[in-house]
């Protein structure tokens, strides 16, 4: 079946650190992936994706590759901020699996100023 | 703005009661999700609906009802035979079915008195 696993939390860093939270992933056919953050007492916010094998999402820093021979989508950000301060999910969705995206546990981040 | 509505923000159920949990979207979005997170963990899917007046049960359904009456809404009510409902509630929608990603509304805490 479809399913995720990223790294368990919490990860504390300082401030300016390079941040690397793994996720790999288990599916049947062609998945789309994607990382979701959650600020305390927030729903969830798409932060990034990618469609097809290679592609690379980015957004506020924060990159993603699509990596099908490792079935991996690890999330990196090269100098992190207290403002990233946030729980973040790693996720897949496949066109063959109607209607459902799979979430991953989540990974608790905190940044020390 | 285009968005998703969830209301109340923090809601109080007593023993024996059902309560009724709304969300409202102005996407035009085709699907809706309702998800239960609880601390420290990640989403289950509670269900789910692709059209108007059709849905189907998510992981963990058991407790709770939806309808889908119109497109904008769907909501949630938490019965009384869900023993264990304190929890954060999250509304999602997309534009359809497959490969797309959701969007959240900011949820809604239920307690129990």
């Amino acid at each position: 079946g479809n399913s995720v696993t990223q790294m368990e939390g919490p990860v504390t860093l300082s401030e300016e650190a390079f941040l690397t939270i793994n996720c790999t992933y288990t599916a049947t056919g062609y998945p789309s992936l994607f990382w979701y953050v959650q600020y305390p007492g927030e729903g969830l916010q798409l932060l990034l994706k990618a469609t097809k094998a290679d592609d690379k999402g980015s957004n506020k820093g924060f990159e993603a590759t699509y990596r099908k021979e490792t079935t991996s989508f690890h999330l990196e950000k090269g100098s992190v901020q207290v403002s990233d301060s946030a729980v973040y999910f790693c996720a897949l969705s496949v066109e063959s699996s109607a209607s459902k995206i799979i979430f991953g546990s989540g990974t608790r981040l905190s940044i020390r100023p | 703005d285009g968005g998703i509505t969830q209301s109340p923000k923090y809601l109080f159920r007593k023993e024996g009661q059902n309560v009724t949990l709304s969300c409202e979207q102005n996407l035009n979005h085709d699907a809706m999700y309702w998800y239960r997170q609880d601390p420290g963990q990640g989403l289950r899917l509670i269900y789910y609906s692709q059209i108007v007046n059709d849905f189907q049960k998510g992981d963990i359904a058991e407790g709770y009802s939806v309808s889908r009456e119109k497109k904008e809404s769907f909501p949630l009510t938490v019965t009384s035979a869900q023993k264990n409902p304190t929890a954060f509630y999250l509304c999602a929608s997309s534009l359809d079915h497959s490969n797309q990603p959701q969007h959240f509304g900011d949820g809604t805490r239920l307690s129990i008195l």
